[in-house]
C-alpha cells in the first residue's frame, strides 16, 4: 500500500505570494492533518480534515487554510507569505478522526525569500 | 499553554547500549501518547503508542513507559544500533468533540556511535 505523498517536495516563494501544497493520504484513510515544522517551534498542529470538513484547528493566523476533497486528498494554502512561514509542512493521514496512528508524508520544504 | 516536552535535546550512546529518552507532558486529560522517529529528510515515523490506561507497552526492541502520577513518558531502545540515530519526538493526542490534534515535544536527537 502506498504511503502518504506530498507535492511538491520543495518550493521557493517570495514574500507576499501565496502557495498551495497537496497531500494524498494512504488509500482508505479519511482523516488528514497538517503540521508545520520549524527549528524554533518544532512540530505544530495546523488543522485536521475528515470527510471534507475541518474538525480541528491549531493556533495559526487565517492566512493558513485548507480543504479536503471527496477522495480524501487535501490541500493547504498560505496567502501573503512571510519569511517566518519558511518551514517543513507535513501531512499525516489516519483511518478515522479519532486519532490513533497517524502516518506522515515526507513533507514539503517551503522557503520564503 | 499545554505542551509536551523532552528533557534532553541530545543523547549520545554506543552501539549495543540501551537508550532511554524521556518526555514530560502537562495535560492530565491526554489519553493517548505516541513516540515518533524522524530521520533526516523524512517525515516522522510511528514507533509505538500507549493509552493512558496502561503503564507499559513493549514492541520490537522498544518499550514505552507511562507514569501518570508525574506526567512522564519514556522510550527505551534495547541494543541501540547505528540505524536508530534520528530525532525522537513524543506526542500527546488531545481529543475533543471536534476531532484530534497531536501536540509534539521538541525532540531528542539520538546519536549512536559504533
Amino acid at each position: 500500500k502506498a504511503g502518504v505523498t506530498q507535492t511538491p517536495r520543495y518550493l521557493i516563494k517570495t514574500r507576499g505570494q501565496q502557495v498551495t501544497l497537496s497531500c494524498s493520504p494512504i488509500s482508505g484513510h479519511r482523516s488528514v492533518s497538517w503540521y508545520q515544522q520549524t527549528p524554533g517551534q518544532g512540530l505544530q498542529f495546523l488543522f485536521e480534515y475528515f470527510s471534507e470538513t475541518q474538525r480541528n484547528k491549531g493556533n495559526f493566523p487565517g492566512r493558513f487554510s485548507g480543504r479536503q476533497f471527496s477522495n480524501s486528498r487535501s490541500e493547504m494554502n498560505v496567502s501573503t507569505l512571510e519569511l517566518g512561514d519558511s518551514a517543513l509542512y507535513l501531512c499525516a493521514s489516519s483511518v478515522s478522526s479519532q486519532g490513533v496512528e497517524q502516518y506522515f508524508g515526507p513533507g514539503t520544504r517551503l522557503t520564503v525569500t | 499553554g499545554e505542551s509536551v516536552g523532552l528533557h534532553l535535546p541530545t543523547l549520545s550512546v554506543q552501539e549495543g547500549d540501551n537508550s532511554i529518552i524521556n518526555c514530560a507532558y502537562s495535560n492530565s486529560a491526554s489519553d493517548y501518547f505516541i513516540w515518533y522517529k524522524q530521520e533526516s529528510g523524512k517525515g516522522p515515523q510511528f514507533i509505538i503508542d500507549i493509552r493512558s490506561n496502561m503503564d507499559k507497552r513493549q514492541g520490537q526492541r522498544v518499550t514505552v513507559l507511562l507514569n501518570k502520577t508525574v506526567k512522564h513518558l519514556s522510550l527505551q531502545i534495547a541494543a541501540t544500533q547505528p540505524g536508530d540515530s534520528a530525532v525522537y519526538f513524543c506526542a500527546e493526542n488531545t481529543r475533543n468533540q471536534a476531532g484530534t490534534a497531536l501536540i509534539f515535544g521538541k525532540g531528542t536527537t539520538l546519536s549512536v556511535s559504533s
